[in-house]
This record gives structure tokens, C-alpha cells and sequence, in this order.
């Protein structure tokens, strides 16, 4: 298995322009998470999906963000418009069954600069 | 103060010593998780544990959910373990809700 493939693996954008991370998680993985890592805030839960449904976005910083789940193989997270302290490292994750009660499976994560 | 809290900080240490980093949280967990991050950034999750022990090659975690503690250890640490170790509890009554140390930063120096 490939793993969760996450794409852009960089991104550098101006402020005020949309930025869209995608993710693939590992088949048949029905849990899909969305992180953020920052060095103040360390890892940050922004969304969580369960059988592609969205449990909790309580996560999400504000309308600027929005994620998506069209299918149990892709996810969106989109930033319109970007703003720089949206600048951090944005992991998805996905696990088999519910929830973070099993191993989660991290993609590599994509790095988003926003100048 | 934080939910999660994870000694020390930064540990610097020779290859082949023994290797402990500890992580007490404040408030009820169902399980705790560890992982560990490279220095490239990849997240690799190495233990989930709701009790007793468990033993992954030189790696060892501990957790007591009463007292609310749990350690990871390494044996004959290398530089290849050189990482970010971060803990993270699942809340109780959540199945997805974690609560996440800052993490310790980890080198081995040959």
C-alpha cells in the first residue's frame, strides 16, 4: 500500500489567494483526519470525517477554511483566501474503524507558506 | 497549564544509553497514543496502549490510566532514533478527540 498521499508536498502563495490540499487516504480506511502543526500550537485537530460524513469541524479556524470528503479515496481542505498566519504544516491522517481509537496513518504532510 | 504534559523537553544523549521520556496528562483518558516525527516531518504512530506495557523491538511504552502517566522507552538508543517523540490521549467519552503533548526532541550523538 502507498500510504496516505498527500499533494501539494509545498505550496507558496500570496495572501489572498485560494490554496486547496488534497489527500488520498489508505483504502479502506473509513476515518479521516485533518491536522495542523504549527510551533505555537503544535498538532491541532481541524476536521475529522468518519464513512465520509463530517463529525466535527468544531477545529476549523474560520469560514476562510473548508474541507470536503467526495468519496471514501479523497478529501479536500481549501484556504480562500489565504492569509500568512495560515502559514503552517497541514497532515492529513486516516485510521480503520472509528475514530483515533486505532493507529492513525499520517501522510507526509503538506507544507503551505503563505507570504 | 496544559492537559498534556510531556518531560523533558529536549533530550541529548550517547548512543546505547537507555533512554526514558515521560508524559502525564490532567485530565480522563480511554488510551494513549505515541509517535514519533523525523526529522523530515513524517508522523509514524508507534503505540496506542490503554494499559500494562507494550514492546515494538527496542521501544517500550508504559501507561498507568489511573495515575495518569505514561513513559516510552528506549533501549541501546542509536542515532537513528534522533526525533520528535509526542504523546496524545483519546478523551474519554470520544473516540476521535485527542488531546497532544508539545513533544520531546530527541538526539542521539554517536
Amino acid at each position: 500500500d502507498a500510504g496516505v498521499i498527500q499533494s501539494p508536498r509545498h505550496e507558496v502563495t500570496e495572501m489572498g489567494q485560494e490554496v486547496t490540499l488534497r489527500c488520498k487516504p489508505i483504502s479502506g480506511h473509513n476515518s479521516l483526519f485533518w491536522y495542523r502543526q504549527t510551533m505555537m500550537r503544535g498538532l491541532e485537530l481541524l476536521i475529522y470525517f468518519n464513512n465520509n460524513v463530517p463529525i466535527d469541524d468544531s477545529g476549523m479556524p474560520e469560514d476562510r477554511f473548508s474541507a470536503k470528503m467526495p468519496n471514501a479515496s479523497f478529501s479536500t481542505l481549501k484556504i480562500q483566501p489565504s492569509e500568512p498566519r495560515d502559514s503552517a504544516v497541514y497532515f492529513c491522517a486516516s485510521s480503520l474503524g472509528g475514530g483515533a481509537a486505532n493507529e492513525q496513518f499520517f501522510g507526509p504532510g503538506t507544507r503551505l507558506t503563505v507570504l | 497549564k496544559n492537559e498534556v504534559e510531556q518531560s523533558p523537553q529536549n533530550l541529548t544523549a550517547q548512543e546505547g544509553e537507555f533512554i526514558t521520556i515521560n508524559c502525564s496528562y490532567s485530565v480522563g483518558i480511554s488510551a494513549l497514543h505515541w509517535l514519533q516525527q523525523h526529522p523530515g516531518g513524517g508522523i509514524v504512530s508507534l503505540f496506542m496502549l490503554s494499559s500494562g506495557k507494550k514492546k515494538h523491538g527496542r521501544l517500550i511504552a508504559t501507561i498507568n490510566i489511573q495515575e495518569k502517566h505514561s513513559s516510552l522507552h528506549i533501549t541501546a538508543s542509536h542515532p537513528r532514533d534522533s526525533a520528535v517523540y509526542i504523546c496524545a490521549g483519546l478523551l474519554m467519552d470520544s473516540n476521535y478527540q485527542l488531546i497532544w503533548g508539545a513533544g520531546t526532541k530527541l538526539i542521539i550523538k554517536p
